[in-house]
């Protein structure tokens, strides 16, 4: 168990609906990464906040939005979802900012759009 | 763009085995290589990590080797176990402004006992 809890575990919806997915890093991780596998694509970086800012970006769509609370929980925000956003999401969680840091992951939100 | 190449993209060895996967980079500013370990219904965890300034890597029964002046760098598992069939992922990292992983698409290993 890496400490990252990810809620909920699956989705199903359909296409043009909208879906949260939530993330609760490490205790005392300031640092949260969400990340989208799919089989194609392999695992691709979606977005990276820490202590409550955005702090790196990668392949995120701009249909897809997250934020980092106060009580450094995030929130994936997915929107207009179309049938290739059908995934597993990862958030992982590491002290600092930096790559360098181990990062842990949690057990990840599989995402099915119908 | 794929800025980390990994393969093979599946590997099946005999117990006892010593696997290897590769994976190269383009991006010079890289300056962190880790591995992680995936196993089904799981999320990756990290195995094992090296920094550009050596050139070998081991803990336990895995070992990073890095060419810098390729651009390569390989895990190897040494007497492999059923246990370590997973998903294996290269990944390149690197500081500035723009703090993130880049991750090979992975490699399925199975171990055969």
């Amino acid at each position: 168990d890496s400490g990252v809890t990810q809620t909920p575990k699956h989705l199903i919806t359909a296409t043009g609906q909208r879906v949260t997915l939530r993330c609760s890093p490490r205790s005392g991780d300031l640092s949260v990464y969400w990340y989208q596998q799919s089989l194609d694509q392999g695992l691709q970086f979606l977005i990276q906040y820490y202590n409550g800012e955005e702090r790196a970006k990668g392949n995120i769509l701009e249909r897809f939005s997250a934020q980092q609370f106060p009580d450094l929980h995030s929130e994936l925000n997915l929107s207009s979802l179309e049938l290739g956003d059908s995934a597993l999401y990862f958030c992982a969680s590491s002290l600092y900012q930096v790559p360098h840091n181990e990062q842990f992951f949690g057990p990840g939100t599989r995402l099915t759009v119908l | 763009q794929q800025q980390v190449k990994q393969s093979p993209q599946s590997l099946i060895v005999q117990k006892g085995g010593i696997p290897i996967i590769n994976c190269a980079y383009e991006n010079t500013a890289f300056d962190y290589f880790p591995w992680y370990q995936q196993f089904p219904g799981k999320g990756p965890a990290l195995l094992i990590a090296i920094r550009p300034d050596v050139s070998e890597k081991k803990e336990g029964r895995f070992t990073i080797s890095f060419n810098k002046s390729a651009k390569q760098f390989s895990l190897h598992i040494m007497d492999s176990q059923p246990g370590d069939s997973a998903t294996y992922f290269c990944a390149a990292g690197s500081g500035g402004s723009n703090y993130k992983l880049t991750f090979g698409k992975g490699t399925l290993l199975t171990v055969n006992p």
